[in-house]
């Protein structure tokens, strides 16, 4: 697999629901990002967690990160129609200078009304 | 909240054709970057600059790909003679000092065809 992959590639729910996306990676990392982008948008940074961090909140949001699995999760509580996007994780190395971002494949998710 | 922005947003030009894709960073940031989306693909990274030189490039990033930063607000991305497989989203960005801390700050993107 890719640096970087989550899955589902796919999700639909509907709003009031809870949404989750996992993401899995290769090589050791300092921090791993999600990033959102709406159909056609820029992207949009929403949390970064670090490695040596198991859990981070930021308001709908909460990430998981587990380095010894290699893999990360995205919970979105009561979801809204707005929250409809796609989904990416994102690594840069873990040399500890800023550089490149390894995105993955996103889950694209829908919430219907 | 300070953004990134670029321009133009839509840009249509004919193969074989130079581009300048222009972008203003978030002015304390000392890091920019160009990433492109092919359509429905991953998001791809080509160039990383720092200190007025790039400090990494992909392999997309070939000798049709330049990147400057002509004044201090202003980066650009040249594409010297543009081919159909060119067109993509265009995204630049740009990040803190260790990037480590806040993340990326990505623009809206440069959706540029190439017909």
């Amino acid at each position: 697999s890719q640096q970087g992959e989550e899955d589902p590639q796919a999700l639909s729910i509907q709003e009031g629901e809870n949404a989750t996306m996992n993401c899995s990676y290769k090589t050791s990392i300092n921090n791993l990002q999600w990033y959102r982008q709406n159909s056609g948008r820029g992207l949009v940074h929403l949390i970064l967690i670090r490695s040596n961090e198991r859990e981070k909140h930021s308001g709908r949001l909460r990430v998981t990160l587990d380095t010894s699995k290699k893999s990360s999760s995205l919970l979105i509580t009561a979801s809204r129609a707005a929250d409809t996007a796609s989904y990416f994780c994102a690594t840069p190395p873990s040399t500890g200078t800023a550089s490149k971002l390894t995105f993955g494949t996103g889950t694209r998710l829908q919430v219907t009304l | 909240e300070p953004e990134v922005t670029q321009t133009p947003s839509h840009q249509v030009t004919q193969m074989g054709q130079e581009v300048i894709l222009r972008c203003v960073p978030i002015s304390n940031h000392l890091y920019f970057y160009w990433y492109r989306q092919i359509l429905g693909q991953k998001v791809e990274f080509l160039v990383s600059f720092y200190n007025n030189e790039i400090s990494e490039k992909s392999e997309i990033f070939d000798d049709q790909f330049s990147v400057e930063r002509p004044d201090g607000s202003n980066f650009t991305l040249k594409i010297r003679s543009t081919k159909l497989e060119d067109s993509a989203m265009y995204f630049c960005a740009s990040s803190d000092p260790l990037g480590l801390y806040y993340g990326y700050t990505f623009g809206s993107g440069t959706r540029l065809t190439v017909v």
